[in-house]
């Protein structure tokens, strides 16, 4: 069955640091998301991007957030400074409609 | 701002029992709805989806919907201590938004 996969799995890095989280959607899939969930609090939308574009985005994807679509099938959000406040597990998913699958997640940890 | 509410537990049940699981939701134009399981330190994990008030069953699980009372809830059947995780409820506004606004989720414990 087909997966979202998600790399790496956990991430260490020092504050002010740039990182970019890597993932591969369904490759049937037409929607993509990022979503983060801190530890002990509700998982929480990021941004959702379709057709090359990001379609919607939170209060919390500000501008040191991005979203790429580098080639035909990786999808990636780069967190350009990051604060000690980043630190979360970041769940990307892919939907061809509504229904959204998602990836293990990415844990990081900023220092 | 769009709530989604769930009772946080834990929700303990014997084994071989029903576990109910309600999540109500503030957008009364929601129109499609999720249940996700998540492990410790897992990811969302889909079970179920509906979209029309009613019951929608899919083996032991069952889906319950009331737009009216803006209401939702899942039914665990023959409850397994595979089936202890955290349950998330999901809710998608529609209008041409695919965002999901989860609740904090609800922890079930299945007693051997």
């Amino acid at each position: 069955e087909p997966e979202v996969t998600q790399t790496p799995s956990h991430q260490v890095t020092q504050m002010g640091q740039e990182v970019i989280l890597r993932c591969v959607p369904i490759s049937n899939h037409l929607y993509f998301y990022w979503y983060r969930q801190i530890l002990g609090q509700k998982v929480e939308f990021l941004v959702s991007f379709y057709n090359n574009e990001i379609s919607e985005k939170s209060e919390i994807f500000d501008d040191q957030f991005s979203v790429e679509r580098p080639d035909g099938s990786n999808f990636t959000l780069k967190i350009r400074s990051t604060k000690l406040e980043d630190s979360a597990m970041y769940f990307c998913a892919s939907s061809i409609q509504e229904t959204q699958y998602f990836g293990p997640g990415t844990r990081l940890l900023v220092l | 701002q769009k709530e989604v509410e769930q009772n946080s537990g834990p929700l303990s049940v014997p084994e071989g029992a029903i576990a109910s699981l309600n999540c109500t939701y503030s957008d009364r134009g929601s129109q499609s709805f999720f249940w996700y399981r998540q492990y410790s330190g897992k990811s969302p994990e889909l079970i179920m989806s509906i979209y029309s008030n009613g019951d929608k069953e899919d083996g032991r699980f069952t889906a319950q919907l009331n737009k009216a009372s803006q209401y939702v809830s899942l039914l665990i059947r023959d409850s397994q201590p595979s089936d202890s995780a955290t349950y998330l409820c999901a809710v998608n506004s529609g209008a041409g938004s695919y965002q999901l606004t989860f609740g904090k989720g609800t922890k079930l414990s299945v007693i051997p």
